[in-house]
């Protein structure tokens, strides 16, 4: 069965680095999603991506986050200027048709650990 | 979207029937129910969505009362594997819309 695959797996960087974190989401899926979960907290909406641009995107979502699909396969989450509280499990999700009409498939997560 | 309530946890025997509620009394006509599960910091999974009509896959099902207040999520023979948070979203279709997740079910399977 298809899959979402995130790499790397863990992610160590000191504070003020920039991090990419990568997503190959399956392949005929035209909506992308960002989440994060923080150690013992909820799955958290980051961003929604459709159409090579930001559907939506949360709070949390500011300008030292961005994304990207560079090519026809990988989806991206730049964290530009990393701080301590940006260490979470991040998941990339993907969806064939939106989350409303067909299901969310998740990756098993990048965890981000920022010293 | 409309807010959903579930118990905090749950424990199930190896091999029983897991049944997990869900309220959602101010579910609007046209807002599905979702459910998708956590095992231990992987990424979530879907389970099951159902409008109003009850709903099997080969994971689950999920019993939507009459007047849609409250939905049931059934793992039929539950497993070791089962444990997870267990999620109950309720939503509008579309696509342009986003899954939030609440604190869920702590669902444990003891043998």
């Amino acid at each position: 069965e298809p899959e979402v695959t995130q790499t790397p797996s863990h992610q160590v960087t000191q504070m003020g680095q920039e991090v990419i974190l990568r997503c190959v989401p399956i392949s005929n899926h035209l909506y992308f999603y960002w989440y994060r979960q923080i150690l013992g907290q909820k799955v958290e909406f980051l961003v929604s991506f459709y159409n090579n641009e930001i559907s939506e995107k949360s709070e949390i979502f500011d300008d030292q986050f961005s994304v990207e699909r560079p090519d026809g396969s990988n989806f991206t989450l730049k964290i530009r200027s990393t701080k301590l509280e940006d260490s979470a499990m991040y998941f990339c999700a993907s969806s064939e048709q939106g989350v409303g009409n067909s299901p969310l498939h998740f990756g098993n997560g990048t965890r981000l650990t920022v010293t | 979207d409309a807010k959903t309530t579930q118990p905090p946890s749950m424990d199930c025997a190896e091999g029983r029937a897991a049944n997990l509620p869900c309220n959602h009394s101010t579910i609007s006509g046209n807002e599905y129910v979702y459910w998708y599960r956590q095992i231990h910091s992987q990424g979530p999974q879907y389970i099951i969505h159902g409008l109003k009509n009850n709903e099997t896959n080969e994971m689950a099902s999920l019993i939507i009362t009459e007047d849609r207040k409250s939905s049931t999520l059934i793992l039929p023979h539950a497993t070791l594997r089962d444990t997870a948070v267990y999620y109950c979203i309720v939503m509008f279709s579309g696509g342009y819309n986003k899954l939030i997740f609440g604190a869920g079910t702590r669902l444990a399977v003891h043998p």
